[in-house]
């Protein structure tokens, strides 16, 4: 059974990024049949996909065209895992942010990571 | 974009009652809809895949139909549990898209 773990910062300063890490265990982030994506919760915005980074013969991402010029998602081999970098972060950034597994429906989440942007 | 619309925004059951969630698409994402529930403080979890395909682990009671743009999400006989947040997903375009949801609540 995969499982999903998160960490990174709970809080950023407006202006700065915001960094996340996903490590994966029961699956490669190499996989060929599953993606690996960002989601984000706010109670003004919903559920909100970022982003996905996924492996067909080569690497490919995918990003929500609202946040495309600040989203940067990486998958690292080494360590099967990856990673969600979001520059120039507003209030509005504020959220529950989840890192999952899936290639259209999610079946893996992992625990969520509220970041709060704040001064 | 393809936009999600479930409705009603709260659906308020008794215990042991039936359920029925609406979902609508902006477009025709044939059966590519998931549904997941949600509790406070937890991540969704999945509950059908392909409209109507029960995720592993999912009880009977929970029932997925519809293709096209008009999908529901029927519980057969409310369990204390059961009461959360539903919310549907299309994965027919990208991005994939979340409707708004929609809470069950005791009556």
């Amino acid at each position: 059974q995969v499982q999903l773990q998160q960490s990174g910062p709970g809080l950023v300063k407006p202006s700065q990024t915001l960094s996340l890490t996903c490590a994966i265990s029961g699956d490669s982030v190499s996989s060929s049949s599953a993606a690996w994506n960002w989601i984000r919760q706010s109670p003004s915005r919903g559920l909100e996909w970022l982003g996905r980074t996924y492996y067909r013969s080569k690497w490919y991402n995918d990003y929500e065209v609202s946040v495309k010029s600040r989203v940067t998602i990486n998958p690292d081999t080494s360590k099967n895992q990856f990673s969600l970098q979001m520059n120039s972060v507003t209030p509005e950034d504020t959220a529950v942010y989840y890192c999952t597994r899936g290639a259209g429906a999610i079946d893996s989440w992992g625990q969520g990571t509220l970041v709060t942007v704040s001064s | 974009e393809i936009v999600m619309t479930q409705s009603p925004a709260t659906l308020s059951v008794s215990p042991g009652e039936r359920a029925t969630l609406s979902c609508r698409a902006s477009q025709s994402v044939s059966s590519d809809l998931a549904w997941y529930q949600q509790k406070p403080g937890q991540a969704p979890r999945l509950l059908i895949y392909g409209a109507s395909t029960r995720a592993t682990g999912i009880p009977a009671r929970f029932s997925g139909s519809g293709s096209g743009t008009e999908f529901t999400l029927t519980i057969s006989s409310l369990q204390s549990e059961d009461f959360a947040v539903y919310y549907c997903q299309q994965y027919n375009n990208w991005p994939p898209g979340f409707g708004g949801g929609t809470k069950v609540e005791i009556k």
